[in-house]
């Protein structure tokens, strides 16, 4: 069955630390993953989607088809950055969440 | 700028009671997805729709919950009778339907059953 897995509820880091937010997922065929992010009081939005290999905000995903993850990275956090992540695999026409992380960054 | 509004933004009611929460799609977009959000699960998919037909709502607990688009600027989510479990932050997102669309979520309905 298609899922999302992010083992992490909470990941609780200083500011100026490297940070990575786990993703993995299970896919029977090519996967196309993204990150939505969803900062206090705003909505949910897309951060960054595999296919693009784009950096947004200084973050950054590699698709890791061997380990089967798509891990959410930035080597230097900032407070902004302080928000709820959430992994997603896109299936046919829809998208299938993880459960979000939650991400805090100390000044 | 284009954004998703769902009405109403806040809900309390009693267990039993009919709920109805409604989401306007940003115009021209013709996919309308329903979300629940939940400490426990994350975002679930409910139900969506495309050209305001529904297409999956394998998500939903058919019982008591149902939705449908009257028309391609209303979407609504209905829940009757609804039950303390229900609590949650309902979500709706549109999207324009090309592949791989991105999905731009509405504020959200935080409901509270007693």
């Amino acid at each position: 069955a298609q899922r999302v897995t992010q083992p992490e509820k909470l990941l609780s880091v200083f500011k100026g630390a490297p940070v990575e937010l786990k993703c993995n997922y299970s896919y029977s065929g090519s996967p196309e993953l993204f990150w939505y992010v969803q900062y206090s009081r705003q909505r949910l939005q897309l951060l960054l989607r595999h296919i693009s290999r784009e950096s947004i905000k200084g973050f950054t995903a590699d698709l890791n088809k061997g380990e089967t993850s798509f891990h959410l990275k930035k080597p230097f956090a900032q407070e902004e950055d302080s928000a709820m992540y959430y992994c997603a695999l896109y299936n046919t026409d829809k998208l299938i969440f993880g459960t979000g992380t939650r991400l805090q960054v100390f000044p | 700028d284009a954004r998703v509004t769902q009405t109403p933004r806040h809900k309390v009611t009693e267990m039993g009671q009919e709920v109805t929460m409604r989401c306007q799609p940003i115009l021209g977009h013709n996919t309308v997805f329903w979300y629940r959000q939940t400490m426990m699960q994350g975002l679930e998919l409910l139900a969506y729709f495309r050209n305001r037909a529904p297409l999956d709502d394998s998500g939903m607990p058919k019982d008591r919950f149902s939705a449908e688009m009257p028309d391609a600027t209303l979407a609504t989510l209905k829940i009757q009778p609804s039950e303390p479990r229900d609590s949650a932050v309902y979500f709706c997102a549109s999207g324009d339907g090309t592949y791989q669309e991105t999905q731009y979520f509405g504020p959200g309905t935080r409901l509270l059953v007693l």
